[in-house]
């Protein structure tokens, strides 16, 4: 398995752009998280799927920031308007239902973000 | 919610062994994760512990204690490969999937 893609690697944009990053989960994988990775504030959780169903979207920023999953293989994080304060590395990880308990996550080498 | 507290950063020489401590607190316990981040790179996972006691994993150790809420990572015969970053995260019951991280603690491994 080629693991969790995410695209694009980098990203440089300007503030008030449309942002929109994108994963790929290993197949056969239920769940699928989003995390922003920051030198202040580490590595925080956005939102994450199980089944393709957004199940906690507490960590979403502002209305600002939007998640979608339309199929097992593909989900979406979308930013209108981007702002410097997101600037950011972004990362996906996906991991299998969790039958023995340990929630394994494996992640995608992530989207480093830069608003302007 | 969690508050999850690992030192900031921790030095050692080559060869040697380190303990890195990690306390939670926490409102449901769902198991403790330790991952590894190199510099510019993703987190890899590298233990879990779901019991009190010590799961070992050739260099690498993890102690849990959930009565105190305490974890350690134990990184014997240190390599210069072994500098990176050492994350703490722990699991909620309520919340199966869910994995709340600590900040992290950068290891150096000095010659």
């Amino acid at each position: 398995d080629a693991g969790v893609i995410q695209s694009p690697r980098h990203e440089v944009t300007e503030m008030g752009q449309e942002v929109t990053l994108r994963c790929k989960p290993i197949s056969g994988h239920d769940y699928l998280f989003w995390y922003r990775q920051t030198m202040m504030r580490g590595l925080e959780l956005l939102i994450y799927f199980n089944n393709n169903v957004p199940i906690d979207d507490s960590g979403m920023p502002e209305d600002r920031f939007s998640a979608k999953m339309p199929n097992a293989s593909f989900s979406t994080l979308k930013i209108q308007p981007s702002e410097p304060r997101d600037s950011a590395v972004y990362f996906c990880a996906s991991s299998p239902v969790g039958g023995s308990g340990a929630n394994v996550l494996t992640f995608g080498a992530g989207s480093r973000l830069t608003v302007l | 919610g969690q508050n999850i507290d690992q030192p900031t950063e921790m030095t050692a020489t080559e060869g040697a062994i380190v303990q890195i401590n990690c306390t939670y607190q926490t409102s449901g316990f769902n198991g403790l994760f330790w991952y590894q981040q190199h510099a510019g790179e993703a987190p890899t996972f590298l233990s879990y512990n779901v019991l009190d006691g010590l799961e070992e994993k050739g260099r690498f150790s993890s102690f849990l204690s959930r009565s105190k809420g305490y974890s350690y990572l134990l990184l014997k015969e240190l390599q210069m490969k072994d500098s990176a970053s050492y994350l703490c995260a722990v699991g909620e019951t309520d919340s199966w999937g869910k994995l709340q991280f600590g900040a992290g603690t950068q290891v150096v491994v000095t010659p």
